[in-house]
């Protein structure tokens, strides 16, 4: 059982680089969400999808992009990153709705330089 | 927007204590739920409270949601070396989504 994964576990850009962070899950929950971890902030939401092509914004959306094409699937793109966009992003995913269990991947490690 | 306050920041404790950490919110939640992050590793969930006055247990962990809604207590009983980690709380905020605390980092004294 893979659960949900993340990929690439670390990633160092330049900024004003395109950067795409992937996120699988196995285990066909409607809901996706992508977070950031930054110290001092604790997690906080950037985007979520409640099912295949219905995204919304999270606390901070400006300079990610987000799709949905296939349930299992939730990328998030840095359209031109920045310094500011160096953090831990992590996946989740829930099965019920975005104020229940979620259940999040192992996180991918940002930096831009 | 809502916020969580958790506390205390970092405990130190020494092995075979017993630990509480506590979170509040600055209006009424309607879910808890409790984490433990690893290093490296994302954050893995522990307890889900969804109804006030609740009380549910996890092995030595213990959490219960506030009756006033506001707060809740993760309690870990007999501590042991792999308790190290950081504990998240969080809840249902606005918008129906979760907002979590900003944790808290216990260190066990072997």
């Amino acid at each position: 059982d893979a659960g949900i994964t993340q990929s690439p576990r670390y990633k160092i850009t330049e900024t004003g680089r395109q950067v795409t962070l992937m996120c699988h899950q196995t285990w066909s929950h409607s809901y996706m969400f992508w977070y950031r971890q930054d110290l001092g902030h604790g997690l906080r939401l950037i985007y979520y999808s409640a099912a295949a092509d219905i995204t919304d914004k999270g606390e901070v959306p400006d300079g990610y992009v987000v799709s949905r094409s296939k349930t299992e699937n939730f990328p998030l793109t840095l359209e031109s990153a920045t310094r500011s966009q160096t953090s831990v992003y992590f996946c989740a995913s829930s099965e019920v709705g975005p104020s229940y269990e979620q259940y999040f991947g192992p996180g991918t490690r940002l930096t831009v330089t | 927007g809502q916020q969580l306050n958790q506390s205390p920041q970092s405990m130190f404790i020494q092995e075979g204590e017993d630990v509480s950490m506590n979170c509040t919110s600055s209006s009424i939640f309607n879910t808890w739920l409790w984490y433990k992050q690893d290093p490296g590793e994302g954050p893995v969930l522990l307890i889900a409270l969804y109804k006030a006055g609740e009380l549910t247990s996890n092995g030595r962990l213990t959490a219960q949601f506030g009756i006033t809604r506001k707060d809740s207590f993760l309690n870990i009983s007999a501590s042991i070396p792999s308790d190290v980690g950081i504990y998240f709380c969080a809840g249902q905020g606005y918008g129906n989504k979760l907002v979590f605390g900003a944790g808290t980092i216990l260190r066990v004294k072997s």
